[in-house]
C-alpha cells in the first residue's frame, strides 16, 4: 500500500509550469515526502524531498500543505524531457524500502 | 552524485536457463540494496531487500529459490533468475542506500529481461 494518491495522468505544454498533486492524508509525523520520476525504460530518478517546509532545487519545487496531508511538485518550465511518470512516496528515511504507487504520467506537448 | 550501475541493460534468454543481473554502487558503499520488478504499464514492485553479508529478505509471493540474491560486498549485489520462464520477462531495477549517511535512494538503470 503506497498510501499516496496521485492522478493517473496530466498534460502540459512545453515551457509552461506544471503542478503535480499528491494526497497523503494519513501521513505520520516522521514520514518525509519524496518525489521520484521514471523516464521510459529507465530506473527512477530522485527529484526532491521534504518534511514540512517547502523545498527548492534545480529540478523542481515541492510545496507541502500546512497540515501535511497533501503536497505539490512544481516544474517551473516543462520541457519535452520532463515527460515521465512521477511518483510521490512517503518514507521515514530509516533505510527501509520505497513503496511505489501508480504515479502520474506527465505528457508534455510541444 | 551517487551512481548505481546495473548490468546488463537488456538480456534475452531461453526458457529454463538462468540469468544473472549485477548492481554496483560506484562511488559509495551500500549496506542495503533493493530489487524491484516492473511489468509493462505497471509500477515498481519490491521483490527483496538485500543486506551485505546476510540473507536477503523476500516479499510475500516472491520465490527465494527462483530469484537468488547475493550481496557479498558493500558495492555489489546480484540477482539471479533461475530456470527462467516467459512469465519472468520483466524490467528489473535495483536501488541502493549510501551507508555513509548521504541521503537518498539511488536506482540503477534497469535490466530488461526477455525469456523466449
Amino acid at each position: 500500500d503506497a498510501k499516496t494518491t496521485q492522478p493517473n495522468s496530466m498534460e502540459s505544454n512545453e515551457e509552461e509550469p506544471v503542478h503535480l498533486p499528491c494526497n497523503h492524508s494519513t501521513i505520520s509525523g516522521t514520514d518525509y515526502i519524496h518525489w521520484y520520476r521514471q523516464l521510459p525504460s529507465q530506473g527512477p530518478e530522485y527529484v526532491i524531498h521534504g518534511l514540512t517546509s517547502n523545498v527548492n532545487n534545480r529540478m523542481a519545487s515541492l510545496a507541502i500543505a500546512e497540515d501535511r496531508k497533501s503536497s505539490t511538485l512544481i516544474l517551473h518550465r516543462a520541457t519535452l524531457r520532463d515527460a515521465a511518470v512521477y511518483y510521490c512516496i512517503r518514507n521515514n528515511n530509516a533505510g527501509n524500502m520505497l513503496t511505489f504507487g501508480g504515479g502520474t504520467r506527465l505528457m508534455v506537448k510541444p | 552524485g551517487a551512481v548505481v550501475s546495473q548490468h546488463p541493460s537488456w538480456v534475452i534468454c531461453k526458457s529454463g536457463t538462468s540469468v544473472k543481473i549485477e548492481c554496483r554502487s560506484l562511488d559509495f558503499q551500500a549496506t542495503t540494496m533493493f530489487w524491484y520488478r516492473q511489468f509493462p504499464k505497471q509500477s515498481l514492485m519490491l521483490m527483496a531487500t538485500s543486506n551485505e553479508g546476510s540473507k536477503a529478505t523476500y516479499e510475500q509471493g516472491v520465490e527465494k529459490d527462483k530469484f537468488l540474491i547475493n550481496h557479498a560486498s558493500l558495492t555489489l549485489s546480484t540477482l539471479t533468475v533461475t530456470s527462467a520462464h516467459p512469465e519472468d520477462s520483466s524490467f528489473y531495477i535495483c536501488s541502493a542506500i549510501d551507508s555513509g549517511g548521504a541521503w537518498g535512494y539511488t536506482f540503477g538503470s534497469g535490466t530488461r529481461l526477455t525469456v523466449v
